[in-house]
């Protein structure tokens, strides 16, 4: 069974510019969540999708961020325009049920705003 | 607000002593543990679990244990490996916060050959 798979793995832009991050779930899980830890500090949660739908946006920081999922498999996650701030790694995590059940990572995407 | 935290943030151990790495959490309502190990370059990998009906979990050389009393999460690895060497990372959920995961910061182990 294939993992979770992001990409890009590492991105460097400059502020003011637009970013689309992507993340693959391991086929059949219909909820995905993305995550973002911001260096030296706790993985903070951004969303969770529930197939297409967004069960939980209370994590995403502003509007700056927008996440998408259409059709239900893989999702994007898009900051436009991108601040220093926004630097960190973000990942995204795939789960075949909702609440108590394993959440499983991918590897992360490295984004560094200049 | 959530609050999960780990009481170090850096441990060393000598490979094939046992490392204890712990976690608090202050939701009372949390009902679901996972220990997440991330290891450089790589996304965190599930270890173990535990539910809150539970007190004491074990795996292959590790062991979690929860004490919901004073809301602390353990996690003991026995015979240290340098392969051992990573982030680890306590996660909660609860149903009054809609399921979703809070982390610690991390607590980084270093295994000394």
């Amino acid at each position: 069974e294939a993992g979770v798979t992001q990409f890009p793995s590492h991105s460097v832009i400059e502020k003011g510019q637009t970013v689309t991050l992507r993340c693959d779930p391991i086929s059949g899980h219909d909820n995905l969540y993305w995550y973002r830890r911001v260096m030296g500090k706790e993985i903070k949660f951004l969303l969770h999708f529930v197939k297409e739908s967004k069960q939980d946006e209370s994590g995403m920081p502003n509007n700056r961020f927008l996440a998408e999922r259409t059709g239900g498999t893989y999702s994007t996650l898009k900051v436009q325009p991108a601040e220093l701030e926004d630097s960190g790694v973000y990942f995204c995590a795939s789960s075949r049920q909702i609440g108590t059940d394993t959440q499983y990572f991918g590897p992360g995407t490295r984004l560094t705003v200049l | 607000g959530e609050s999960v935290g780990l009481h170090l943030p850096t441990l060393s151990v000598q490979e094939g002593d046992n490392s204890i790495i712990n976690c608090a959490y202050s939701n009372s309502a949390s009902d679901y543990f996972i220990w997440y190990k991330q290891e450089s370059g790589k996304g965190p990998q599930f270890i173990i679990d535990i539910r809150s009906n539970m007190d004491k979990r074990q795996g292959q050389r590790v062991t979690v244990l929860l004490n919901k009393t004073v809301k602390h999460l353990s996690l003991q690895i026995a015979a240290t490996q340098p392969g051992d060497s990573a982030v680890y990372f306590c996660a909660e959920s609860s149903p009054n916060t809609g399921n979703q995961f809070y982390f610690g910061t991390g607590t980084s182990l270093t295994v000394i050959p």
